[in-house]
């Protein structure tokens, strides 16, 4: 059974400086996508970046983007010039491709905290 | 309405009462879920449908019976409950297979339920 590991439950990070969220994950399989998923208080969860596995190259959204280590299997988010409204839960998730199952497998969460 | 919508916002109910959740997707989604999240506890898959076919129950307690009549709908039936499912009940919806498949999952606000 595939897992996902976050293995810090809370950060905080300055505002305007960068903070890296880590995420690992176990699977077998070759063909999957990742996601990094915010849920900010009383509000609700939204997506924040997708990663095909199949792509080399890392995803970026504006001032999100991760650092995809498929051998390692990492999948770590950077939030770069962190602004107050990035305080939110963040959820890491895995998803097998190629099926109908419709489910993903996600982490326990990291809570970020931005100080001003 | 866009996206997912969940009502009620707010429940409080007794142990003996019963009372249904509303999901409502209006993204021609063909899959919907639903997720328990409890405070300190990481998020819990109850249920999946497919083109409102079941295709995952997560050893849910039979006190929550789910309603798929339609690919854009999805109830959450609950009877006789326990304080301890006392939590944020989470539906989602996802783009399973035909026209742009991506697997991400889009959530409702959530219904904050309370057993008393």
């Amino acid at each position: 059974a595939q897992t996902v590991t976050q293995s810090q439950p809370e950060m905080s990070v300055q505002e305007a400086e960068t903070v890296t969220l880590s995420c690992t994950y176990d699977t077998s399989e070759s063909d999957y996508y990742l996601f990094w998923y915010k849920q900010p208080p009383s509000r609700q969860m939204i997506l924040v970046i997708r990663q095909e596995a199949y792509k080399q190259q890392n995803a970026t959204e504006n001032r999100f983007s991760v650092n995809f280590q498929k051998a390692a299997k990492s999948f770590s988010l950077k939030i770069s010039d962190s602004q107050l409204g990035d305080a939110a839960m963040y959820f890491c998730a895995y998803r097998k491709a190629n099926t109908n199952a419709g489910k993903s497998t996600f982490g326990d969460g990291t809570t970020l905290t931005v100080k001003p | 309405e866009t996206g997912v919508t969940q009502t009620p916002r707010h429940l409080v109910m007794g142990m003996t009462n019963k009372k249904s959740l509303k999901c409502e997707q209006h993204l021609g989604h063909n899959a919907m879920y639903w997720y328990k999240q409890s405070a300190k506890k990481p998020l819990e898959l109850m249920f999946v449908y497919n083109f409102k076919e079941q295709t995952e129950n997560n050893s849910v307690p039979s006190r929550f019976s789910p309603e798929c009549p339609n690919s854009s709908h999805l109830f959450l039936h609950l009877h006789t409950l326990q304080p301890e499912d006392s939590a944020l009940y989470l539906c989602a919806s996802s783009q399973e297979s035909g026209g742009t498949v991506s697997y991400e999952q889009y959530f409702g606000p959530g219904t904050r339920l309370t057993v008393t």
